[in-house]
């Protein structure tokens, strides 16, 4: 079966410091890989996307992410937390076929401390 | 990207009744998702809805239950019957472009919170 699997329920960094959140993947094929973000009462806003191309993808806020298809992973980072980037952190991934649905992980809690 | 919107942003429901929620996009679209966001948990599909078609329901949803419509490019319809308390959920309608820009990507729109007494 397809799944997206998000390790950790919460992520907890301090202000200013590199954040990493980690996805893994089990897809056939050559996937779409995506983050997206969900801030309290407010729907998903994409944040990045990998098709092809370069393994390291860059988003909206500063965030990346690095694509390794040997390790079927695709993890969320960026360089310096910032308060406001405490939200909830979804990796999904979307079979090579246009027109199919998202398949998400169970969602990281990022939280950044001041 | 697309402009989504949904209504109505939340409800609050008696057991036994049932909510349609509307969700409109300002362009055109070929394929629209709706999905559930169960309180703490991750999105799920209930159904993959075409314009002219029947909607497609994944395991575990059923017509009877989730009825969608799709008139047209720009809007569909998801109805919640027969509500009890375990249908209270965000619901989520999803757009992707391909038809028009041929966009990968699906955009989201802001959900429906709906809680059922």
């Amino acid at each position: 079966a397809q799944s997206v699997a998000q390790p950790e329920d919460q992520v907890n960094v301090a202000e200013g410091n590199p954040l990493t959140v980690k996805c893994t993947y089990s897809v056939s094929g050559n996937p779409y890989l995506f983050w997206y973000v969900q801030y309290p009462n407010r729907g998903l806003q994409f944040l990045l996307k990998y098709i092809t191309g370069d393994n390291l993808v860059k988003g909206s806020y500063g965030f990346e992410a690095e694509f390794n298809k040997s390790q079927t992973s695709f993890h969320l980072k960026k360089p310096s937390a910032l308060v406001s980037d405490s939200a909830l952190y979804f990796c999904a991934v979307r079979p090579n076929q246009a027109g199919t649905a998202l398949i998400f992980g169970k969602g990281t809690t990022l939280s950044v401390s001041s | 990207s697309a402009v989504i919107s949904q209504k109505p942003s939340r409800d609050i429901c008696q057991r036994g009744t049932s909510l349609t929620i509307q969700c409109q996009v300002d362009s055109q679209v070929t394929m629209m998702f709706w999905y559930r966001q169960q309180p703490g948990q991750s999105l799920t599909l209930i159904a993959t809805a075409n314009q002219g078609s029947e909607a497609t329901y994944e395991s575990g949803f059923v017509i009877d239950k989730f009825p969608i419509s799709r008139p047209n490019l720009t809007f569909s319809t998801l109805t919640v019957s027969n509500m009890s308390p375990e249908d209270s959920s965000i619901y989520l309608c999803s757009v992707d472009g391909v038809a028009i820009s041929s966009t990968d990507t699906q955009y989201f729109g802001p959900g429906t919170r709906l809680t059922v007494l």
